[in-house]
């Protein structure tokens, strides 16, 4: 089956810098990558995602890219805010479907103001 | 809409008890899954369901039960709970292009 590998699994930066990232995954049929950022105790939210058809992807500060010859995709925030602290999940799934996701195991993001 | 809703939100048993974890959403959505969350292991799979009717298992199926006999629901099951079962649940419902999680049911086995 797949499996996700995500590093780091803290990140600390101050407001205004930019935080990366990365996973890995390791099986090559994976074609949807999401990310996830989840506040203590709430549920995980969709931030971006990035189907396999594409090399990169943007959103106002959020931008996702994808190398699928090396197997892996890094989440990339611009311009940090005390707001964007949480814990960010990637995931992986075959055949398109976001229904069977495989997680990596999270980044705490700390962004000190 | 009401989006996905769970219930409980919070659940304790004892070993050996059963119980359903309750899962519903109102966006007419075909594809529903249920994952468990456990400090440093990220979300793991524990079932899916692409319709009513049709279910399958994830990457951690060995102790829950589903079922879908409405497009609506979605409930697991815990046959005979164990202390390793003890989690944060989330179930997720999707129409194909975002999956949407429900707010969670802690759970706590002793």
């Amino acid at each position: 089956g797949e499996n996700v590998e995500q590093h780091p699994s803290t990140l600390s930066v101050q407001e205004g810098d930019s935080a990366v990232i990365k996973c890995t995954y390791s099986d090559s049929a994976s074609n949807y990558f999401p990310w996830y950022k989840q506040e203590l105790g709430k549920r995980p939210q969709l931030i971006i995602d990035i189907r396999s058809n594409v090399g990169e992807k943007k959103d106002q500060r959020i931008a996702v890219t994808l190398n699928k010859t090396a197997k892996h995709f890094s989440l990339h925030i611009t311009e940090t805010q005390p707001e964007d602290s949480a814990v960010y999940f990637c995931a992986a799934s075959s055949g398109g479907s976001n229904y069977k996701l495989t997680f990596g195991k999270g980044t705490l993001l700390t962004v000190n103001p | 809409n009401a989006g996905v809703t769970q219930t409980p939100k919070f659940q304790v048993l004892k070993t050996g008890q059963s119980m359903t974890l309750q899962c519903a959403q109102d966006m007419n959505h075909e594809y529903m899954s249920w994952y468990r969350q456990d400090p440093g292991m990220g979300l793991r799979l524990i079932h899916y369901s692409v319709g009513a009717g049709i279910t399958d298992q994830g990457e951690v199926p060995n102790g829950y039960n589903v079922s879908r006999s409405t497009t609506e629901d979605f409930p697991l099951r815990l046959l005979s709970a164990a202390p390793s079962q003890t989690s944060v649940y989330f179930c997720a419902s999707s129409d194909g292009n975002e999956q949407f999680f429900g707010p969670g049911t802690r759970l706590t086995v002793l």
